[in-house]
């Protein structure tokens, strides 16, 4: 079966702190990947989707990138972080081609102060 | 413009009842699949069901069913029975397109609080 990892699952960081957060899949090839974040009280936003190995597409401008280095590790990044970047930010996957079930991650909530 | 509405303000609901969460979507494209999260305080997203533009039926899993009105583009959702258990956010998501296309566009969620 298919298990979705992310870590860390809290981070507490300074603004104009860098970012990284991980996110792997396990038990499936090729799998579309997806960031998103969810302000407090919030439905969830799409930061940033991949199809495959480097090929990632933005959805919203801002400071922060993404990027796949293996096929099941998507990885999201800032260089400074701001203080609105603050969220739980959920990693997701889907089977390649046609999407009727998209399964998220456990998410990480970020505080940035 | 919004793609996904969901507009009911927290709902509460007695043990064992039917709860009904109203969802709207909008879109041209004739192609296009909806979806059903739940989110509990945990922060998890639960993926619940999912319903195809050309699905005939109206997608049932379990206790979940979606009520799918193509003409009124709604794609509400019916959990039967309610458990203690189902108290959470309830989150209504659509793709857009065909294939390449997987991106999921959310509404901002109903909140569920189901009382004994």
């Amino acid at each position: 079966s298919q298990t979705i990892h992310q870590w860390p699952a809290t981070l507490v960081q300074p603004v104009g702190s860098p970012l990284s957060l991980e996110c792997t899949v396990e038990g499936t090839s090729n799998p579309n990947l997806y960031w998103y974040r969810q302000a407090a009280g919030r439905g969830l936003q799409l930061l940033f989707y991949s199809v495959g190995i480097g090929q990632i597409s933005s959805e919203v401008p801002q400071n922060l990138s993404a990027s796949r280095p293996q096929d099941r590790q998507f990885i999201l990044s800032s260089k400074k972080l701001l203080l609105s970047d603050s969220g739980f930010y959920l990693c997701a996957w889907s089977p390649p081609g046609l999407a009727t079930e998209q399964y998220f991650g456990p998410g990480t909530r970020l505080t940035v102060t | 413009a919004q793609k996904i509405t969901q507009t009911q303000p927290g709902m509460f609901v007695q043990e064992k009842e039917a709860v009904t969460l109203d969802c709207t979507y909008d879109t041209s494209d004739p192609s296009y699949g909806l979806f059903w999260y739940k989110q509990p305080s945990s922060g998890e997203m639960i993926f619940l069901i999912y319903q195809g533009s050309y699905d005939q039926q109206n997608a049932t899993e379990g206790r979940y069913s979606l009520n799918f009105q193509k003409a009124r583009k709604s794609a509400n959702l019916v959990i039967s029975a309610s458990q203690l258990g189902d108290s959470a956010m309830y989150f209504c998501a659509m793709r857009e397109g065909w294939y390449g296309n997987n991106r999921l566009a959310f509404g901002k969620g109903n909140q569920v609080v189901v009382i004994p």
